[in-house]
């Protein structure tokens, strides 16, 4: 069974990069494997940052003004999320999904605070 | 951007009970939405694709019905394991996907 999990920084300062991993275990990512990055926060509910398409094809959110990075080692089984000058707005519980139309595998989630 | 809208905010319901969920779209997606049942604590998890189709795994206690800009999720007969947060999401037209604010299921 595909399992995803999230890891990485919990804690971030202000201005500084958000860097998160999403391994993925029970199954491949070659092949037609898309990963897509959501966030979740009490005021915003669920919002989406950006995908790598199976083809290695990215898109993000324009919201996030270029902050954002989505990459692949397929190597190592995982997917990474890099969000650059993070803001108090940027802290919520972030997960990674597969999918690229709806999304039928999710990560546990990680809860990354952002605070001096 | 297509806004999902979905009713109530909050149902209280019987385990045992019948509930109807509701959600439109600002634009017609097709059969293009799907449904997710959240708990506290956890991450999403598909219930149904395609407006109708069960995703793997999902009992026949849920239905989904609808297309272009209106669509329910059915709960036959509730249990308690199915107290949640529902949501829909389109992806007719993407990105972005879009969800709804979700409908919470709650014990009455």
């Amino acid at each position: 069974q595909l399992q995803l999990r999230e890891s990485g920084s919990g804690l971030v300062k202000p201005s500084q990069t958000l860097s998160l991993t999403c391994a993925v275990s029970g199954g491949s990512i070659s092949g037609d494997y898309s990963c897509t990055w959501f966030r979740q926060s009490p005021g915003k509910g669920l919002e989406w940052i950006g995908y790598i398409y199976h083809t290695g094809t990215t898109d993000y959110n324009p919201s996030l003004k270029g902050r954002v990075t989505i990459s692949v080692d397929r190597s190592k089984n995982q997917f990474s999320l890099n969000l650059r000058s993070v803001t108090a707005a940027d802290t919520a519980i972030y997960y990674c999904a597969r999918g690229i139309r709806y999304f039928d595998s999710w990560g546990q989630g990680t809860l990354v605070t952002v605070s001096s | 951007e297509i806004v999902m809208t979905q009713s109530p905010a909050t149902v209280s319901v019987s385990p045992g009970e019948r509930v109807t969920l509701s959600c439109r779209a600002s634009q017609s997606v097709s059969i293009h939405l799907a449904w997710y049942q959240q708990k506290s604590g956890q991450a999403p998890r598909l219930l149904i694709y395609n407006g109708s189709t069960r995703a793997t795994g999902i009992p026949a206690r849920f239905s989904g019905s609808g297309s272009g800009t209106e669509f329910t999720l059915t709960i036959s007969s509730l249990q308690s394991e199915d107290f949640a947060v529902y949501y829909c999401q389109q992806y007719n037209n993407w990105p972005p996907w879009t969800f709804g604010q979700g409908t919470k299921v709650e014990v009455k």
